[in-house]
């Protein structure tokens, strides 16, 4: 199985400053032959279910607010909240789909306001 | 709009079996693949296991030879069957539409979930 290993556990941000979260996967998670990353981030607040945020490792969901962006390729990837809000609080995870049928999610990256 | 209602969670002995059901609207359910992932207390998010359209089904090394997952396309419901539970099978119990037909892809959206509790 992939395993997907993100960086940091936590990370206290002030409001309106950037925040980034890494997410690195044991092996490629980029199909040659579509040269698309099968890499999604959700975001899941408490008492809530995750809610789709990026997949093909770049591509916002529809609705998504555009101060969240995903980069990366390969087996390094990264989420940026651009200029953090108060209802951003959550824990992230990524969440791999390439290597079936284990669709594996990394350990989740609590962020709080500083 | 898409909407998944997980339902048929509650406590269980060790041992114990139990059904997980997850009703679903909004789309053509026989067209895309179902998960389900759950969420131990405080941890983070584990594959459980998916059904693809076309009726595969795969599993969790945890699970496998417990767990059976099924989809009644007639009612748009997908089935977790649990049993010999564990007490490591303590967990909420979401549900998943997945972005394709097959075993891979996205997850979107999730049920609310449904909480199993293992203990005697």
């Amino acid at each position: 199985d992939i395993v997907m290993t993100q960086s940091p556990d936590s990370l206290a941000v002030s409001l309106g400053e950037r925040a980034t979260i890494n997410c690195k996967s044991s092996q490629s998670v980029l199909y040659s032959s579509n040269n698309k990353n099968y890499l999604a981030w959700y975001q899941q607040k408490p008492g809530q279910p995750p809610k789709l945020l990026i997949y093909w490792a770049s591509t916002r969901e529809f609705g998504v607010p555009d101060r969240f962006s995903g980069s990366g390729s390969g087996t390094d990837f990264t989420l940026t909240i651009s200029s953090l809000q108060a209802e951003d609080v959550a824990v992230y995870y990524c969440h791999q789909y390439y290597s079936t049928p284990a669709l594996t999610f990394g350990g989740g990256t609590k962020v709080e306001i500083k | 709009e898409v909407q998944l209602l997980d339902s048929g969670g509650g406590l269980k002995q060790p041992g114990g079996s139990l059904r997980l059901s997850c009703a679903t609207s909004g789309f053509t359910f026989s067209s895309y693949a179902m998960n389900w992932v759950r969420q131990a207390p405080g941890k983070g998010l584990e594959w459980v296991s998916t059904i693809t359209s076309g009726g595969s089904t795969y599993y969790a090394d945890s699970v496998k030879g417990r767990f059976t997952i099924s989809r009644d396309t007639s009612k748009s419901t997908l089935y977790l069957e649990m049993n010999s539970l564990r007490g490591e099978d303590t967990a909420v119990y979401y549900c998943a539409k997945g972005s394709m037909s097959s075993r891979g892809g996205w997850f979107d959206p999730w049920g609310q979930g449904t909480l199993v509790t293992v203990s005697s």
